[in-house]
């Protein structure tokens, strides 16, 4: 299976703080790389798809980037509603596999 | 609006089976795969593998290959996720979840709607 890692495992921030969160593939993905957002007791929320293409009804502040290996989510201006944990999948096989996620903390 | 509302909660024995429903509204059912996903307690994101609503076709992750059964019901717009044997660590909360294929021209899978979830604790 492929093995996605993102770093760092948690993170501080504050709001405003502009902040990336980093994915990185054991094999190339290409686009095939996916972000989502879950709360505390919530379902996950997609709001990257392939890469860099923003979901409906999410907020422009979120944007990815990235290819092959290497891929980003960056939060350019921090909401209260953000602090939450992040997670990166892929879809280039067809077993799927999740990052261990991101927590994202209020400093 | 599309929604996948999930069954109950679940406490199950060790060696026993569960069957979780996920209700699919809001869109055309059969256009759509339908996946699986589950989080075990303060735990990551663990895919469980996927249905066709067209064909009954199934993808299963191999950890579970053997013990995992999905299914649908195109009369009733509903998805099912039976897992058997069940392990203390099976224990988790189980989602289900849209595969898409398609969005704004771009063809690259991804899971766009999530039920709520459902929480299967598998305990002596």
């Amino acid at each position: 299976d492929i093995q996605m890692t993102q770093s760092p495992s948690s993170l501080s921030a504050s709001v405003g703080d502009r902040v990336t969160i980093t994915c990185r593939a054991s094999q190339s993905i290409s686009r095939y790389l996916h972000w989502y957002q879950q709360t505390p007791g919530k379902a996950p929320k997609l709001l990257i798809y392939a890469a860099s293409s923003l979901q409906s009804g999410v907020p422009s502040r979120f944007s990815g980037s990235g290819s092959g290996t290497d891929f980003t989510l960056t939060i350019s201006s921090l909401q209260p509603e953000d602090f939450a944990t992040y997670y990166c999948q892929q879809s280039y096989s067809s077993a799927y596999t999740f990052g261990q996620g991101t927590k994202l903390e209020i400093k | 609006q599309v929604q996948l509302v999930q069954s109950g909660a679940e406490v199950k024995k060790p060696g026993a089976s569960v069957k979780v429903s996920c209700k699919a509204s809001g869109y055309a059912f059969p256009s759509y795969d339908i996946t699986w996903v589950r989080q075990a307690p303060g735990q990551g994101l663990e895919w469980m593998g996927w249905i066709s609503a067209y064909n009954g076709n199934t993808n299963y992750a191999q950890k579970l290959q053997g013990r995992v059964t999905m299914t649908t019901d195109t009369s009733t717009s509903t998805a099912y996720m039976e897992l058997r044997s069940l392990r203390s660590d099976d224990t988790a909360v189980y989602y289900c979840a849209r595969k898409k294929d398609c969005s704004n021209g771009v063809c690259i899978i991804h899971f766009d709607y999530w039920g709520q979830g459902t929480l299967v604790t598998v305990s002596s």
